[in-house]
């Protein structure tokens, strides 16, 4: 199963800082077919479902807004927020889409310094 | 407009079972994987179950914690989607959703989650 390593498990920001959250898997993400990195990044907020806010490592869902910017390779990879809005203050997950078992990393909380 | 609606969710004893379903509607429903991903209080999410596309012959997998115990199924008619849960434990608590899984290489759309409480 490839594990899905993420971090901070909690960050305490400011509003309008710049935030980053990384996530690190166990094997590489990268399908030299489709040239992609099966990487996603997900919202949740508490009694919402899951929203996508990247796919590919580094694309940015519909509807998203242009501080969520996602970016790295292989294994390593960075979700920032480039100023955090009060509405940002809540959890985030990165998944691999890479092979099942799909995975998701165990999530960080950001909060309200 | 994607839609998925889960139910079926409630209070069950250990061993016991429950079926889950999800209605989808706004897309062609065999095109698409579907997954079950489920978040228990406090944990991560986790994903547990997949039906792939009618071009991957509606294969399934299933995460180590339930396989054994809980089959996905689908009712292309009526572009339903279902879990069956047998042999319910403690563990298997949690919001249960069901999400698409779209060519992007992500879950798009979720529905908005069903609570399953195992306890005596």
């Amino acid at each position: 199963d490839i594990v899905m390593t993420q971090s901070p498990t909690f960050l305490a920001v400011t509003a309008s800082k710049k935030v980053t959250i990384s996530c690190t898997a166990s094997e590489s993400l990268y399908s030299s077919k489709h040239k992609v990195h099966y990487l996603a990044w997900y919202q949740k907020k508490p009694e919402q479902s899951p929203k996508l806010l990247i796919y590919g490592a580094s694309n940015r869902y519909i509807g998203v807004p242009d501080r969520f910017t996602g970016s790295g390779s292989g294994t390593d990879f960075t979700l920032t927020i480039s100023s955090v809005q009060v509405e940002d203050l809540t959890h985030y997950y990165c998944a691999q889409f890479y092979s099942y078992p799909l995975t998701f990393g165990a999530g960080t909380k950001l909060e309200l310094k | 407009e994607v839609k998925l609606v889960e139910s079926g969710g409630g209070l069950v004893q250990p061993g016991g079972s429950l079926r889950l379903s999800c209605a989808t509607s706004g897309f062609t429903f065999s095109d698409f994987y579907m997954e079950w991903v489920r978040q228990p209080p406090g944990k991560r999410l986790e994903w547990i179950a997949a039906s792939r596309n009618k071009a991957n012959d509606y294969t399934t997998e299933y995460s180590a914690s339930v396989k054994g115990r809980f089959i996905v199924s689908r009712d292309t008619s009526q572009s339903i989607l279902y879990l069956q849960m047998n042999a319910l434990r403690a563990e298997d608590t949690a919001i249960y959703y069901c999400a698409r899984d779209a060519p992007l290489w992500a879950m798009d759309y979720w529905g908005q989650g069903t609570s399953v409480t195992v306890s005596s």
